[in-house]
């Protein structure tokens, strides 16, 4: 079974900051990696999807790299926002399922 | 946004009755599945499906059953809740394997 964890658990930044969220898993034979996005109370919103194949994937101020040999993904946030205060979940895909890692909770404060 | 959705949303009931939570998705993706999330252990996945009438167990299936007679409709049945079934569930879907899955809102369980 496919075993993420994320580190740090809870981040708390100044408005500005660049910041690096870690992600890492235990299988290599991953078949694809996704970063998801969860306010309170809410759902996940996808926000990266890194196939096998891919080295990293952007969209706006996120990019997020995979290296499969390390086991390791991150997430980094460019010139973060008090709106990107949420909880950002990784989950590795060693097939169908998604297998999550238990999420950092990020503050961004003013 | 992907067009799913789940109902019902808050759902309080009593240990030993059966309970049904339906995701409905009008995308027409193939895959479905049902996770549950609770505090300690993140997201878990529960049961899936590949299409209609194939299904199969996650990692956390005990005491849970699932039906998905039609593309959009993936039902997840509690067969007796017990309260360690209170939990935040979670559908998602998928258009096919290895691409992004879309979640719905969840449904918020109170098993009393």
């Amino acid at each position: 079974k496919q075993e993420v964890t994320q580190i740090p658990a809870a981040l708390s930044v100044p408005e500005g900051e660049n910041l690096v969220l870690n992600c890492s898993f235990t299988d290599s034979a991953i078949y694809n990696l996704q970063w998801f996005r969860q306010d309170p109370g809410k759902g996940l919103t996808s926000l990266l999807l890194i196939q096998s194949s891919q080295r990293e994937q952007t969209s706006g101020r996120l990019n997020a790299s995979l290296d499969k040999s390390s086991g390791r993904s991150t997430l980094y946030i460019a010139a973060s926002q008090p709106g990107d205060s949420a909880t950002y979940l990784c989950a590795g895909s060693s097939g169908y399922a998604l297998n999550f890692g238990k999420g950092t909770s990020l503050l961004v404060t003013p | 946004d992907a067009g799913i959705t789940q109902s019902p949303r808050h759902k309080v009931t009593e240990t030993g009755t059966p309970v049904t939570l339906r995701c409905h998705q009008t995308e027409n993706h193939r895959y479905m599945y049902w996770y549950r999330q609770d505090p300690g252990h993140g997201l878990r996945l529960i049961h899936y499906s590949y299409g209609v009438k194939d299904t199969d167990k996650g990692e956390v299936s005990d005491g849970y059953s699932v039906s998905r007679s039609k593309t959009e409709d993936f039902l997840l049945t509690l067969e007796s809740a017990t309260s360690s079934q209170t939990s935040v569930y979670f559908c998602a879907i998928q258009p096919g394997q290895g691409e992004t899955q879309y979640f719905g809102p969840g449904t918020r369980l109170l098993v009393l």
